[in-house]
């Protein structure tokens, strides 16, 4: 079975640049979660989406990063103008929930890295 | 409020020893459910265990064991016989039924390094 499919696996941008991150969920998930990582702030949530609806965009840092979900299979987001502090590894995630016992499956990151 | 702590930021054993990974987790909810990821060195998060509230029942899973207790509010983690590509960073999570969600509440993580 094919897990979470995230797409570039790396970027490097300029700063200013804008930059998009794409997502394919596990088929059949209708939860789909967007994750930052970095040294200093560990696993942060972005935004969470169920049957394709944003539900939870508290985490997203600030107007320059939207996130989409026009499909079930399909999910952006989105860094415009992109900064240097921006870079970090952007997971995706995707799940059966929204119960909250149901496992989060990541996909293996977009590794950022803004000059 | 929810929040996951894991004490040990790094830890480091010699092959074939044994190593517990701690997780202590807070949460007003009686139901919730606890999570246990792997992120190896290429960097992809695997989920390894899921355990509910109502289910104290430890488990094992070949070399790997994990120890719910309530009353302590803490779910560890056990690696016996350590090889060297359990090298990883190791991140336990809390869900709870009030975030109306599976949100994860993420610990900060152990990194552990097994040396041949």
């Amino acid at each position: 079975d094919a897990g979470v499919i995230q797409s570039p696996r790396h970027e490097v941008t300029e700063m200013g640049q804008e930059v998009t991150l794409r997502c394919k969920p596990i088929s059949g998930h209708n939860s789909l979660f967007w994750y930052r990582q970095t040294m200093m702030r560990g696993l942060e949530l972005l935004i969470y989406f169920n049957n394709n609806v944003p539900i939870d965009d508290s985490g997203m840092p600030e107007d320059r990063f939207s996130a989409k979900m026009p499909n079930a299979s399909f999910s952006t987001l989105k860094i415009q103008p992109s900064e240097p502090r921006d870079s970090a590894v952007y997971f995706c995630a995707s799940s059966a929930g929204p119960p909250s016992n149901q496992p989060q499956h990541f996909g293996d990151g977009t590794r950022l890295s803004i000059l | 409020a929810q929040k996951v702590t894991q004490a040990q930021t790094e830890i480091s054993v010699v092959e074939k020893e044994d190593v517990t990974l701690d997780c202590v987790y807070e949460t007003r909810d009686t139901t919730y459910y606890l999570f246990w990821y792997k992120q190896p060195p290429s960097g992809e998060l695997v989920f390894l265990i899921r355990r509910n509230s109502f289910d104290e029942q430890n488990e094992i899973s070949g070399r790997y064991s994990w120890n719910f207790q309530k009353s302590t509010s803490s779910f560890n983690f056990t690696i016996t016989a350590s090889q060297v590509v359990d090298s990883a960073v190791y991140f336990c999570a809390l869900s709870a039924l009030s975030g109306g969600y599976n949100k994860l509440i993420f610990g900060a993580g152990t990194r552990l390094a097994v040396h041949p």
